[in-house]
């Protein structure tokens, strides 16, 4: 059906509490990505996933980590969570790194 | 090192006037670039991208032409839609010494008024 399911869709947490972020895809793309979305920092890259246990950071991955066990399947952990991670974090796929990205409707997560 | 420069941050327009959306960009290796569009609560969806001959990509009436000289693929529409309006995003494909990704503009957004 080519989508990416994102769970959950919004999330509050608390300071300093953890939060798994999961993903996935029913179109057996091998790469995987997680972006945040801010507004006036457009799409930022926190890290991508080449394949199972081939992940790479990118350009903001401080603070965040991630685990693909699963081809399908690809999970952003943030351990303790900070405020200044409040944000819309975007999952995405492709077939073959770099080519056409398919996003999912995104998660909006809340530090308080 | 590679980059994507979108210099408006927001435009607004008229129905039925002419869009024009800018995106520039700096890269290391022969271009290829995206255009994708976020309407809003929505994920963001391809919405077109460059060829590698000198085919024009064209998708729901928007248009955008690669053109090296100027490092440049902006964004054109003869004819502005309110449904137009959204979040629009340039990228570059970036390749890496571990593997390619996309490199995104910050966005602009378009908003039509009727």
């Amino acid at each position: 059906d080519m989508k990416v399911t994102q769970m959950p869709r919004y999330l509050i947490k608390r300071m300093g509490e953890n939060v798994l972020l999961e993903c996935g895809q029913d179109m057996s793309h091998e790469t995987m990505y997680w972006y945040r979305q801010d507004p006036g920092l457009g799409l930022q890259l926190i890290y991508i996933s080449y394949d199972v246990d081939s992940n790479s950071e990118g350009d903001i991955p401080k603070g965040y980590r991630v685990s693909r066990k699963k081809r399908e399947h690809f999970s952003l952990i943030l351990d303790s969570a900070k405020t200044n991670q409040t944000s819309v974090y975007f999952c995405a796929s492709s077939l073959g790194a770099g080519n056409t990205l398919y996003f999912g409707e995104g998660s909006r997560l809340i530090v308080v | 090192g590679d980059s994507v420069t979108q210099t408006e941050g927001l435009v607004t327009l008229t129905e039925g006037l002419p869009v024009m959306l800018n995106c520039t960009y700096q890269s290391t290796y022969s271009p290829f670039l995206f255009w994708y569009v976020q309407h809003l609560n929505e994920a963001p969806k391809l919405l077109l991208k460059s060829f590698t001959d000198n085919k024009r990509p064209e998708h729901q009436g928007f248009h955008a032409t690669l053109h090296k000289s100027s490092s440049s693929f902006h964004l054109q529409k003869s004819s502005a839609q309110l449904s137009d309006s959204a979040l629009y995003y340039c990228a570059l494909r970036n390749y890496g010494s571990s593997g390619n990704k996309l490199i995104f503009g910050i966005g602009t957004l378009l908003s039509v008024k009727p």
